[in-house]
């Protein structure tokens, strides 16, 4: 069965550091999502991405944050400073309509320190 | 803005049928889905549900009222790995990004 695949599993970095996070979306899905869960907390939405550009993100993606297809199968999730308060867990998602259900990827546990 | 309701927790045994209820207020409408979420994992689809009436997969429903904001979740025949989270989610606009509004989940736990 089709999966969202996420790498990596886990992954520790210094506060101000640059991360990249990885997702590979469902082959036939046109529409990705990056959505973070703070340990405890409820899944926020972070952005959403169709047709090659962010069609909405929310007040949580700022700046910092910046999306990016860099091939035909790969969307990345780039954090350009990162601060303690960005420790969560980031899930990626895809869809294959924007009005469909989104699949989740397993996540990405990131930790600042 | 958007805000969802769901209880946060909820015990219910082996077998047993318990129903999860979430109640929303969103800006338009365009879709609620349930999610199970169990602890330290990602969550994955239960449900969809964009008229109003229910929706039966196999031990889960839902049901959907869009003039009262409410939807429910029912699990029949309760087995223990059931216990998990349960996530209520909205798409609240008319639009067709994706973005969805979760609520905090419904933390089941079920009991021998």
């Amino acid at each position: 069965e089709p999966e969202v695949t996420q790498t990596p599993s886990h992954q520790v970095t210094q506060m101000g550091q640059e991360v990249i996070l990885r997702c590979v979306p469902i082959s036939n899905h046109l529409y990705f999502y990056w959505y973070r869960q703070i340990l405890g907390q409820k899944v926020e939405f972070l952005v959403s991405f169709y047709n090659n550009e962010i069609s909405e993100k929310s007040e949580i993606f700022d700046d910092q944050f910046s999306v990016e297809r860099p091939d035909g199968s790969n969307f990345t999730l780039k954090i350009r400073s990162t601060k303690l308060e960005d420790s969560a867990m980031y899930f990626c998602a895809s869809s294959i309509w924007g009005n469909t259900e989104a699949f989740f990827g397993q996540g990405t546990r990131l930790t600042v320190v | 803005g958007q805000n969802i309701d769901q209880p946060t927790e909820m015990t219910a045994t082996e077998g047993a049928i318990v129903q999860i209820n979430c109640t929303y207020q969103t800006s338009g409408f365009n879709g609620l889905f349930w999610y199970q979420q169990h602890a330290g994992e990602a969550p994955t689809f239960l449900s969809y549900n964009v008229l109003d009436g229910l929706e039966e997969k196999g031990r889960f429903s839902s049901f959907l009222s869009r003039s009262k904001g409410y939807s429910y979740l029912l699990l029949k025949e309760l087995q223990m790995k059931d216990s998990a989270s349960y996530l209520c989610a909205v798409r609240g606009d008319n639009t067709n990004a994706g973005k969805s509004t979760f609520g905090d989940g419904t933390t089941l736990t079920v009991k021998p």
